[in-house]
């Protein structure tokens, strides 16, 4: 079983619409999330994180957050053809030898078209 | 604020020879970086963790003697592909944490002829 799933997509959204992605993790004492964004051909890039339930707004993107079902999303409002990218899901490992480590889903490709 | 460098952006090589990629943390101090590759149409995948003043720590199956890595200060860490073989071309990207997150280097797409 995979530690961290996502869809892989193709996600496909209109210009102006609401994206969705969607992520779980097994590891239920898992404390630390992260949304990072990966143009083709580029390195990963932070959008947000989240370490309480709940939800988190930064601009157009939303985190939410739900340990209790183990599932992270990211909603980007007001999607824009730039936003198309690979998003990947990230979980921090909790403690001992793995500390620090980020646990990688395999990312959802989004495309926002005009 | 959290950026990191690396260097070189691209490099080819031949067959044989060996490959230094720096990465900085260029405005905070990083006591663990980390080294990922990246193949392709796939995620990435992490090669080592690099402390900084100890040994790195390798994932299963990468060649500790192959992937040399050296993490002599807070804001600076290398990692040296011995004898280079086409193989182990790939995109290779480093990471500095900072508190619980990780920020990304642009990374180093190597070309192994």
């Amino acid at each position: 079983q995979k530690e961290v799933e996502q869809n892989s997509g193709p996600l496909s959204v209109p210009e102006g619409a609401i994206a969705s992605l969607n992520c779980t993790y097994s590891d239920r004492v898992s404390q630390s999330f992260f949304w990072y964004r990966q143009y083709s051909g580029k390195s990963p890039e932070l959008i947000m994180s989240i370490y309480s339930n709940g939800d988190k707004e930064d601009g157009r993107f939303t985190a939410q957050l739900n340990k209790a079902s183990q599932y992270v999303s990211l909603l980007i409002r007001d999607s824009q053809p730039s936003d198309s990218a690979t998003y990947l899901c990230a979980v921090n490992n909790a403690g001992g030898t793995s500390y620090g480590k980020l646990t990688f889903g395999q990312g959802t490709i989004l495309t926002v078209h005009p | 604020g959290a950026v990191v460098s690396q260097h070189p952006s691209r490099v080819i090589c031949k067959s044989g020879t060996s490959v230094k990629i720096e990465c900085r943390s260029l405005d905070f101090q990083a006591t663990t970086m980390f080294w990922y590759r990246q193949f392709p149409k796939q995620s990435l995948m992490l090669m080592a963790t690099s402390n900084e003043g100890s040994k790195a720590t390798y994932e299963q199956g990468v060649e500790k003697d192959k992937f040399l890595i050296n993490h002599a200060s807070l804001t600076l860490s290398t990692l040296t592909v011995t004898s280079a073989h086409p193989e182990d071309s790939s995109f290779y990207i480093c990471s500095a944490r900072a508190l619980e997150t990780q920020y990304f280097g642009p990374g180093t797409r190597l070309l192994v002829l």
